[in-house]
């Protein structure tokens, strides 16, 4: 049973378009993390959630903000979608212990149009 | 700072032969070692970790991994390769006190049946 879970699988918007994606667990992991990944390449971390405390990382664009209404959920907003923001976005959470795994969704696909 | 390099970005291989795949890193510290999978439009799927304790670990679907402190390697390897086996891997290591990933670029593996 999938245990994180990304909506949708496949997204479509048009240029400058505000878009949502969607991640929810059922693992009860404290911690959620919004990757963006382009064609085969390493994952790039935009942000994290411990608990409630936003984290961004330092090179994510403005463009990109998240939101996490409870333990459960968190979602990626893209304010202004640009054609360079077509990728697969991954969603992971993991548990802050000594090993830490972080477990994936399947990713949502976004194309820009 | 952390990072993973993984030298080969394929690895082509026939079925039933060994599949070894690269990974080397640089930690501060003692690392804390990852091996995910992911096939075509999924998320990454956790394969095996090094936290600590014996050097050779293994993991799901038969891999296995050894971690060389002195190399600074964590080479993933599986003694006989499936068709199946044929996607996209990659390396990832953390601090012992942080919990954020650092992912090498990936390597594209492919079995021939």
């Amino acid at each position: 049973d999938a245990m994180v879970i990304q909506n949708p699988r496949y997204q479509v918007t048009q240029f400058g378009k505000p878009v949502t994606l969607s991640c929810s667990q059922t693992l009860n992991h404290n911690v959620m993390y919004w990757y963006q990944q382009k064609s085969s390449q390493a994952p790039k971390l935009l942000f994290h959630y411990y608990d409630k405390d936003f984290n961004n990382e330092a090179d994510t664009p403005d463009n990109f903000q998240s939101r996490r209404p409870n333990t459960s959920f968190c979602f990626l907003d893209i304010r202004s979608p640009g054609l360079g923001d077509a990728a697969m976005y991954l969603c992971a959470t993991s548990r802050v212990t000594s090993e830490g795994i972080q477990y994936f969704g399947a990713g949502t696909r976004l194309s820009v149009l | 700072a952390q990072s993973v390099a993984q030298p080969e970005d394929q690895v082509n291989v026939a079925e039933g032969n060994p599949l070894t795949v690269k990974c080397t890193y640089s930690v501060s510290g003692n690392p804390y070692l990852f091996w995910y999978v992911q096939y075509p439009n999924r998320g990454l799927q956790f394969l095996l970790k090094y936290i600590t304790g014996d050097n050779l670990v293994k993991g799901s679907y038969g891999f296995e991994a050894e971690f060389n402190k002195s190399q600074t390697s964590f080479h993933l390897k599986k003694p006989s390769a499936l068709v199946s086996d044929s996607a996209l891997y990659f390396c990832a290591v953390r601090r012992s006190n942080d919990y954020k990933l650092s992912f090498g670029a990936g390597t594209t593996v492919t079995v021939r049946a």
